[in-house]
């Protein structure tokens, strides 16, 4: 069956960076792109982009062209999303999805991220 | 980037009831648009695409309509794991936009 299934959660510190994974099963990956979608607690879904997986080109929302960098590693089915001098904004959970027709078929789990001193 | 406008946000039904849930687009998004259903702490799940297309699996209680840049979701016969939040997301036009969500819960 198709999953995805993303790393674990996160506790980092102002400046950090981290990097997140999202493992595809059940399907030929460079079938589908990939999205990324950022939800802040208790509030609703923000788009952040989306990865070619043939071209490995990502494209980015403009609220996420600073700081925020999709990538690919196409031999292990797996989609990343790096954050790079992390702000306290940047706390919430993070979300992949395939992408089919426009519309998010399947989701990863999500990996909640927290950012405080 | 197109906004969506989605009402109400929240509301509060009854096992058995009928419920409507609305996203007005801010142009034409040429039917375009897709429904999601999040509960607590999971990820959300598509129900429809292309403002009407039942995605597989699920329930038939769960419907979508439009009328021009007003799109509808409609749940018949409220059962208690309806109780979630829904989204409605447009895919016209980069970026995909998503409505603010609707709450629903049951009485």
């Amino acid at each position: 069956q198709i999953q995805l299934v993303q790393s674990g959660p996160e506790l980092k510190k102002p400046g950090e960076s981290l990097k997140i994974s999202c493992k595809a099963s059940g399907y030929t990956f460079t079938d589908y792109a990939m999205q990324w979608v950022k939800q802040a607690p208790g509030k609703g879904l923000q788009y952040m982009g989306w990865i070619n997986t043939q071209t490995g080109k990502p494209t980015y929302a403009d609220d996420f062209k600073e700081r925020f960098v999709f990538s690919l590693e196409t031999s292990a089915s797996t989609a990343y999303l790096q954050i790079n001098n992390l702000k306290n904004e940047d706390t919430a959970t993070y979300f992949c999805a395939r992408l089919e027709f426009g519309v998010f078929d399947y989701w990863g789990q999500g990996v909640m991220v927290t950012v405080s001193s | 980037d197109i906004q969506m406008t989605q009402s109400p946000a929240s509301l509060s039904a009854s096992l058995g009831e009928t419920v409507t849930i609305e996203c007005l687009a801010s142009e034409d998004i040429y039917s375009n648009l897709a429904w999601y259903q999040q509960k607590p702490g999971k990820s959300p799940q598509l129900l429809i695409y292309d403002a009407s297309s039942l995605q597989d699996g699920v329930p038939s209680r769960f419907s979508g309509s439009e009328s021009g840049t007003q799109y509808s979701l409609e749940i018949n016969s409220l059962q208690s794991e309806d109780a979630a939040t829904y989204f409605c997301q447009q895919h016209h036009d980069y970026p995909y936009t998503f409505g603010a969500g609707t709450k629903l819960e049951l009485k």
